[in-house]
């Protein structure tokens, strides 16, 4: 159904390496966003993606909206230890209702 | 930066009580909502709520829990009889017209004892 996998569930890399997680769905979606989380606080939106095939970047990050629109990807390139911390994906189907996925936990060695 | 506040931070309540948890979303912004979210699981959908009505909820969202706009600035979430199963941390986020780009307030961590 509406449900999202996302995936790794967790990851352990050295600073500077490049890190890459995606979302899946059964599901097309209209709206891909991706959402960062410290502990204690709430999602931080990182990056919106509005349509198939689009490719935004914030800094460091990049984020893609899959053509089937039934999946997405985020990039970091050259993490750094601050970007430890829970992404997840969001996808939005129709009205306003927000579908998480499960997050991906980020951890960096410095 | 425009934030979404939400107060308070931390709540401890007696299962069987009432609590009210608060938000105050952005100035212009029309379109508010409450999410939840279970430690360690993924955040959930409770409500959307637009034009003073509720415009869409969950299965989660039964007849214990209720929204309101009371005034031009605040946005309550109530839970008439708490369980020990409503513990979570409750976000509140907004949105204006321009995307689907929630802004989330930082939370209140429910604790039902």
């Amino acid at each position: 159904g509406q449900q999202l996998n996302q995936s790794p569930q967790s990851m352990f890399i050295q600073e500077g390496e490049d890190v890459s997680m995606n979302c899946t769905s059964s599901s097309i979606f209209n709206t891909w966003l991706w959402y960062k989380q410290d502990p204690g606080e709430g999602p931080v939106l990182l990056i919106a993606l509005y349509k198939a095939g689009e490719l935004t970047s914030n800094g460091r990050l990049t984020a893609q909206f899959g053509i089937t629109r039934k999946d997405s990807f985020l990039n970091i390139s050259a993490s750094i230890p601050s970007d430890v911390g829970i992404y997840f994906c969001a996808g939005r189907r129709y009205g306003n209702k927000l579908v998480f996925g499960a997050g991906t936990i980020l951890r960096v060695k410095s | 930066e425009p934030e979404v506040t939400q107060t308070p931070s931390h709540q401890v309540t007696q299962m069987g009580q009432e609590v009210i948890l608060r938000c105050v979303p952005i100035s212009n912004h029309l379109y508010f909502y409450w999410y939840r979210q279970i430690l360690g699981q993924k955040v959930e959908f409770l409500v959307s709520f637009y034009n003073n009505e509720i415009s869409e909820k969950s299965e989660i969202f039964d007849d214990q829990f209720s929204v309101e706009r009371p005034d031009g600035s605040n946005f309550t979430l109530k839970i008439r009889s708490t369980k020990l199963e409503d513990s979570a941390m409750y976000f509140c986020a907004s949105r204006g017209t321009g995307g689907y780009g929630y802004t989330f307030g930082s939370g209140t961590r429910l604790t039902v004892v």
